[in-house]
This record gives structure tokens, sequence and C-alpha cells, in this order.
């Protein structure tokens, strides 16, 4: 089956520094990738969604400058949290899509848990 | 201000008995329907997807049942398992773009 991995699977850092977080398929060319973020005992929240070489696209209200993605390669997406706040403070997940006739096959990764100071 | 934390609904049942779980969809558009498995600290896991031509399908131990005209979704678990407790979420994909939108999830228990 496909894998997508993500990295790190947690991180804490202090308010106003920024971090960086990994998503890679492992074993298959990702056509799309997509961020979400989940809060506590809530559901998953799609952030933006991202293409190889394009510029990624933001949900309503997800600040893009906050959120800085990067798909260098149709293996990898990277999402930089800026200037990180406490209310930042959440589980991010990626996932990866590939077709699957006329519809997209999407694979998560094991998210990442980012605490902020 | 004050902030008020969601809760999911909860769903409990014994260890061998069979588990059905709800959801309501938005998108009247939506053609394709997946549910997923999330256990604590974990990325959710694909159980089962069913696309708006069935009303039906089985999986191992698994049934995803469709109803179009009220735009509800069930998931149904044969002979539950202390290993299926765990939140699960059912999700529509309105533009065959593989952007999925989340129901609110169910976390389901299984005593034994």
């Amino acid at each position: 089956g496909a894998v997508v991995s993500q990295h790190p699977s947690r991180v804490i850092c202090k308010s106003g520094t920024s971090v960086k977080i990994e998503c890679r398929s492992l074993d298959f060319q990702a056509t799309t990738m997509f961020w979400y973020r989940q809060f506590p005992k809530q559901s998953l929240m799609l952030m933006a969604t991202s293409n190889e070489g394009s510029k990624a696209t933001y949900e309503q209200g997800v600040e893009k400058d906050k959120f800085l993605i990067n798909h260098a390669s149709l293996t990898l997406s990277t999402l930089t949290v800026t200037s990180a706040h406490p209310e930042d403070s959440s589980f991010y997940i990626c996932s990866a899509s590939r077709p699957l006739g006329s519809y997209n096959e999407q694979f998560f990764g094991p998210g990442t848990r980012l605490t902020v100071l | 201000g004050e902030s008020v934390g969601l809760h999911l609904p909860t769903l409990s049942v014994q260890e061998g008995d069979n588990s059905i779980i709800n959801c309501a969809y938005s998108n009247s558009a939506s053609d394709y329907f997946i549910w997923y498995k999330q256990e604590s600290g974990k990325g959710p896991q694909f159980i089962i997807d069913i696309r708006s031509n069935m009303d039906k399908r089985q999986g191992q131990r698994v049934t995803v049942l469709l109803n179009k005209t009220v735009k509800h979704l069930s998931l149904q678990i044969a002979a539950t398992q202390p290993g299926d407790s765990a939140v699960y979420f059912c999700a529509e994909d309105p533009s065959q773009g593989g952007k999925l939108i989340f129901g609110q999830g169910t976390e389901l228990s299984v005593k034994p």
C-alpha cells in the first residue's frame, strides 16, 4: 500500500519561532498533497491544497503568510508555521493523493504534534 | 472570551456486538464517500469507501450504507473488537479532486 510519512512526529517550540513540517509520499508520486489541522476532540479541517510546482490554494480563514507551503517535488511538501504562537498548537496532518480512475485515492500521514510554549 | 470545546459523540458497545456509526453529509453534489478510523495520536486510516451510484458496500466485518435522499451514511462494524476502539470519521468528496470534507467524528469505545 501507499505510505506517507511526516517529520517530525512531534515538536515543541518557543513562541515566535518558525517550525517546518515535511510530508513525503514514500512509494508513489503524488499529484496533490493536502494539509489538515486537527484540534483535540475535533475533526480534521483542511488548510490548503498543494500541487507540485505551483502555489498552494488556501482555505478561507487560513493565513497564507503564516502557513507557508512549498511543494518542491511529486514526493515532498513542506508546511512552515511562521512566528508560531500557543494558539497554533495542534495536530497537523498531511495527505497525498494519486489518480484512481475518475477519482483520487488519498493517503494520510501519521501527523505532527506541534506544541508552542 | 471563554472558549467552548466541542465534544465528540461517543458510542459504547460490548465486545462481540455490532456497532453502527452514523454520519450526515452536507453537499448533495458529493459522489464519493470514505470512512476513516483514527486512533489516538495517529493519522486517519482508510476503512471503506462508496460511490454515489451504490447504496451499500461490504468489506471485511464492515458495511457502509449510503442514503442519498437524506444525505446519510452509516458504517456498520460486525462483531466489534477492542481493537476497533477509535474515532471514526466520514468524509465526502464533492469535487472529485480529492479535497475532502470531514464529518465531526464519533468515538467508539468497546468494552471487553
